[in-house]
C-alpha cells in the first residue's frame, strides 16, 4: 500500500503570506494530483502533474512534481481569504482504482 | 462542466435501518466510486465499478454493498446502519482513459444515531 503525507496537517497565516504545502511519499507516481476541498464541499481538482521536475503555475498557486516522482509541492504566493480550503494530494500508480492514493490533506486557513 | 450530483447533502439516521445513497453523473463515465472521509483518516475507497452491474471492493468494503444498474448512476447501501458508519461520503466518476483524475459530488453528511 503505497502512502502518501502532507505537511504540515494545519497551517493558519495571514493574508498577504507565502506558503509550502509537501506531499510526501517512499513510492514512485504515474501522475499525482492536487485538490481543494471548501467545507460542506467535494474536493475539486486544481491540477495534475506528470513529468518528473515539472511545475505547473494556476494563478497564485504553483504546483511541483519531483524529479523522481515521488513527492510534490504547492506553493501560495500572497494568499488570500479565498485559499482557505482542505487541501489534498493525491497519487496514481498506473492501474486501476486501487492504484489510487490519497494523503490526508493540509488544513490552511487565511485571515484577513 | 462534469456533473456529479448526490441525491442528499445531510442525512439522519437510524442504527439498525437500510440507509441508500444515490449519485449520478452527467458525463458518460465508466468508472465511479464511493469514498468515505473522516477527520484524520483522509478519504478511504469503500467501493468502485468499472461498468454497468461490475463492482470491486475498495479498502473498507464491511457493512457496505453497491449497486450499477445504470452507467449513470452508483449507489451505495448500508444494510444495517451503525454509529461507525457516520462520515462524510464523497462519489466520484471518472472516464476509462484518465482514471487517475476524479470528479466529486458534493459528498453526503449521514449521521446514525
Amino acid at each position: 500500500t503505497q502512502l502518501l503525507e502532507q505537511s504540515p496537517q494545519f497551517l493558519s497565516i495571514q493574508e498577504g503570506e507565502n506558503l509550502t504545502v509537501y506531499c510526501n511519499s517512499s513510492s514512485v507516481f504515474s501522475s499525482l494530483q492536487w485538490y481543494r476541498q471548501e467545507p460542506g464541499e467535494g474536493p475539486v481538482l486544481l491540477v495534475t502533474v506528470v513529468t518528473g521536475g515539472e511545475v505547473k503555475k494556476l494563478k497564485r498557486l504553483t504546483f511541483q512534481f519531483g524529479d523522481a516522482r515521488k513527492d510534490s509541492s504547492l506553493h501560495i504566493t500572497a494568499a488570500q481569504p479565498g485559499d482557505t480550503g482542505l487541501y489534498l494530494c493525491a497519487g496514481a500508480t498506473g492501474g486501476g482504482a486501487d492504484g489510487l492514493t490519497f494523503g490526508k490533506g493540509t488544513h490552511l486557513i487565511i485571515q484577513p | 462542466d462534469v456533473k456529479v450530483t448526490q441525491s442528499s447533502r445531510y442525512l439522519v439516521k437510524r442504527t439498525g435501518e437500510k440507509v441508500f445513497l444515490e449519485c449520478v453523473q452527467d458525463m458518460d463515465h465508466e468508472n465511479m466510486f464511493w469514498y468515505r472521509q473522516d477527520p484524520g483518516l483522509g478519504l478511504r475507497l469503500i467501493y468502485f465499478s468499472y461498468d454497468v452491474k461490475m463492482k470491486e471492493k475498495g479498502d473498507i468494503p464491511e457493512g457496505y454493498s453497491v449497486s450499477r444498474e445504470k452507467k449513470e448512476r452508483f449507489s451505495l447501501i448500508l444494510e444495517s446502519a451503525s454509529t461507525n458508519q457516520t462520515s462524510m461520503y464523497l462519489c466520484a466518476s471518472n472516464t476509462r482513459g484518465r482514471w487517475d483524475i476524479q470528479y466529486f459530488g458534493a459528498g453526503t453528511r449521514l449521521s446514525v444515531l
